[in-house]
C-alpha cells in the first residue's frame, strides 16, 4: 500500500518564477492538505482540498493556489517566488476533512528559491 | 481559536532515561489532540492522537502522553529513550492545522 507520494524532491527556482509541486494521496484517502515548514519551524497549514474544491485556507497569499484532480491527486502552485518562499512544503492526505482524521504526510518536496 | 506551545526548543536526555515533552494547547472547544515526529530529511510520522476517549494516549514506539484538562496540556513521555529516539517532534491540536514550533531531541550515548 503506497503512501503519500511527492514530486519533484528537490527543486530550485529563482525569485520572480512559478513552481508546482505534487501530491499523491495514501490510498482510500479523498483529502489532501498542504504545509510549508520553514528551516527550523513547524508546519504552517497552507490549504485543504475535498471534493476538488478548497475547503480550508491558512494565512498565505493568493500567490499559492492548489487543485485537486478527480483521482484525489493535488498540485500546489506558487507564483512571483520570494525568497521567503524557500521551505519544506509537505502534502498530507486523510480518510475525511473533519477534524480528528489522522493525516499521513509525504516526504516533503524541498524548494529553493535563489 | 487553537493553537499549541511546545515548551524548550532542544532537549537532551542520556541514553535509558526518561524523555519528557511539553506541549500546552489552547482550544475554545474540546480539542483533538497529535504528537508527530520528525527524522532529518523526511515528512512527518504519528506518535499517537487524543480524540476524548482516553486520557492516557499510548503510540508507537513506546511513548505516550496525558491530556490534563486543568493544565491545558498534553506532554510526551517515554520511560526509556533510544538513540534511535533522536528526532524533531512537533504536538499538533485540532484538525493538525495548528502545529507547535518543535521540539528536538537529543539522545546522549
Amino acid at each position: 500500500d503506497a503512501g503519500v507520494t511527492q514530486s519533484p524532491t528537490h527543486l530550485i527556482k529563482t525569485r520572480g518564477q512559478q513552481v508546482t509541486l505534487r501530491c499523491s494521496p495514501k490510498s482510500g484517502h479523498d483529502t489532501v492538505s498542504w504545509y510549508q515548514q520553514a528551516l527550523g519551524q513547524g508546519p504552517q497549514f497552507i490549504f485543504q482540498y475535498y471534493e476538488e474544491e478548497e475547503r480550508q485556507r491558512g494565512n498565505f497569499p493568493d500567490r499559492f493556489s492548489g487543485h485537486q484532480f478527480p483521482n484525489y491527486s493535488s498540485e500546489l502552485n506558487v507564483n512571483a517566488l520570494l525568497l521567503g518562499d524557500s521551505a519544506l512544503y509537505l502534502c498530507a492526505s486523510s480518510a475525511r476533512p473533519g477534524q480528528g482524521y489522522t493525516q499521513y504526510f509525504g516526504p516533503g518536496t524541498r524548494l529553493t528559491v535563489l | 481559536a487553537q493553537s499549541v506551545t511546545q515548551l524548550g526548543s532542544h532537549v537532551s536526555v542520556s541514553e535509558g532515561a526518561l524523555v519528557l515533552l511539553r506541549c500546552n494547547y489552547s482550544s475554545s472547544v474540546p480539542p483533538y489532540l497529535f504528537w508527530y515526529v520528525q527524522y532529518p530529511n523526511q515528512g512527518l510520522q504519528l506518535l499517537l492522537k487524543y480524540t476524548s476517549a482516553a486520557t492516557l494516549v499510548k503510540g508507537i514506539n513506546g511513548f505516550e502522553a496525558e491530556f490534563k484538562k486543568s493544565e491545558t496540556s498534553f506532554h510526551l513521555t517515554k520511560p526509556s529513550a533510544h538513540m534511535s529516539d533522536a528526532a524533531e517532534y512537533f504536538c499538533a491540536v485540532q484538525a493538525q492545522f495548528y502545529f507547535g514550533t518543535g521540539t528536538s531531541l537529543t539522545v546522549i550515548p
